[in-house]
């Protein structure tokens, strides 16, 4: 069984630019959630997507988007990066049905630790 | 929205000593609950999780956590720690109904070293 997967390891980016981040999913699960982890504290949720779809979001701007391809695997696009997007950004996939996925347990992978200057 | 509080956010043990960490949530509805674990150079793990039913829950590693809905608690225990339990602590909830996707909400983590 693969686990959850995401490159780049690390990323080095100058304010204004754009980045895009890429999560594999564990083999079997269907859903994908994206935090941010700044130092010293705990993983922030961003978005989920189900099927494609968007379907949560947490207190996050509009310039932090995503995508779901058809084999699960996930994208994080963030626009306009800003010095306060430094931080490790982290992938979890689980098996959810209708989006209902709370039931579920998450598997983390290792994460994107990205630097903006 | 939910919030979870841990208390601790640096504990230093030796060996064989006893290990509870605090974590209270903040939301009046039904809740899942779980502990993960980051071991240094390792990515997020998941310890154990509370859904419903008998309020202690046992994890992996001799890990265990006790719901307590009154206090809107869920604290990790463990008998005897070993330094290979030196590692970052997470508590997180999600809310349990109503369908949707909050995503799971962290606490800002507890950072135990067990010293030999």
């Amino acid at each position: 069984e693969t686990g959850v997967t995401q490159s780049p390891t690390h990323l080095i980016k100058t304010r204004g630019q754009q980045v895009t981040l890429r999560c594999s999913s564990q083999s079997g699960h269907n859903t994908v959630s994206w935090y941010q982890q700044a130092l010293g504290q705990g993983p922030q949720f961003i978005f989920q997507y189900y099927r494609e779809e968007e379907n949560g979001r947490g207190n996050f701007p509009p310039r932090f988007s995503g995508l779901q391809f058809p084999n699960y695997s996930s994208e994080l696009n963030v626009n306009a990066l800003e010095l306060d997007d430094s931080a490790l950004y982290l992938c979890a996939s689980s098996s959810g049905t209708s989006g209902a996925f709370y039931s579920y347990e998450q598997y983390f992978g290792p994460g994107t630790r990205l630097t903006v200057t | 929205a939910q919030s979870v509080s841990q208390h601790n956010h640096h504990v230093i043990l030796s060996e064989a000593a006893s290990l509870e960490l605090g974590c209270n949530y903040s939301y009046g509805g039904t809740v899942n609950l779980f502990w993960y674990v980051q071991y240094p150079g390792q990515h997020l793990q998941l310890l154990l999780k509370y859904f419903s039913g008998d309020p202690l829950v046992k994890g992996i590693k001799g890990f265990e956590a006790e719901f307590i809905k009154s206090k809107f608690s869920f604290n990790l225990r463990k008998p005897s720690v070993q330094w290979s339990d030196t590692a970052e602590y997470f508590c997180a909830v999600i809310r349990g109904s109503g369908g949707g996707a909050d995503g799971l909400t962290f606490g800002k983590g507890t950072h135990l070293i067990i010293q030999p």
